[in-house]
């Protein structure tokens, strides 16, 4: 079964903490996405990356930076956690090297909680 | 304006009503996926259409590029069937991706 696996469903953390929120996927997919989903909002395009070592902004990323090292992994950081951050994050995956193709595929969320 | 509109954003209906939910976008798009996602769950991937229609056992998905229109619909629904759906546009030529609806909550009901 083909899976992106996020690191942590649920987590609680303090003002002004470094987070960390991790992706896997086994697809061998070539791009990768961070979005936040908050009630009323919908789903909003933190970052994205379509190669290793490569990422690009999207529409909120201020407070929040990235890292793909390996194909596999896209890691979500926030450097300095704050209350407005607190929101379900999800971690997606399609196929294509920059293109507009392919199926998409999601991570099960995790809801981070800033206290 | 929202690129992607969704309606309605909220549905209750009996169990083994036919169901529709809307989606209209503003935008060229390469394709339109509908997605669902239950209560503290992860994503879905329902469908990814470019054009005509798609059909996966009670689900359906039409989209007419020239109106910039799709219609996902669920036959003979069921309480598990309850969960929010999304719209999504890919936008042509755009490396971002997706733009998304904002979702409609269907409650199906015993």
């Amino acid at each position: 079964d083909v899976k992106v696996t996020q690191s942590s469903r649920y987590l609680v953390k303090r003002t002004g903490e470094k987070v960390f929120l991790e992706c896997v996927q086994d697809m061998d997919h070539e791009n990768m996405f961070w979005y936040r989903q908050d009630p009323g909002l919908g789903l909003r395009l933190i970052y994205f990356s379509y190669d290793v070592k490569m990422k690009e902004k999207g529409d909120i990323p201020e407070g929040y930076s990235v890292s793909r090292e390996k194909k596999e992994r896209f890691s979500l950081i926030l450097e300095s956690a704050s209350t407005n951050q607190t929101s379900m994050y999800l971690c997606a995956s399609t196929k294509g090297g920059g293109g507009n193709t392919g199926e998409l595929f999601f991570g099960e969320g995790s809801r981070l909680t800033v206290l | 304006k929202n690129e992607v509109e969704q309606s309605p954003q909220n549905l209750t209906a009996q169990e083994g009503e036919f169901i529709t939910i809307n989606c209209s976008y503003s935008v060229g798009i390469s394709a339109l996926h509908w997605l669902q996602q239950h209560p503290g769950g992860g994503i879905v991937s329902l469908f990814m259409l470019s054009s005509g229609k798609k059909k996966h056992g009670r689900l359906i998905a039409t989209i007419n590029i020239q109106e910039k229109h799709s219609s996902l619909h669920i036959t003979a629904s069921h309480p598990r069937d309850s969960a929010v759906y999304i719209c999504a546009v890919r936008i042509a030529g755009s490396a971002r991706q997706l733009t998304f609806g904002s979702g409609t909550q269907l409650t199906v009901l015993p």
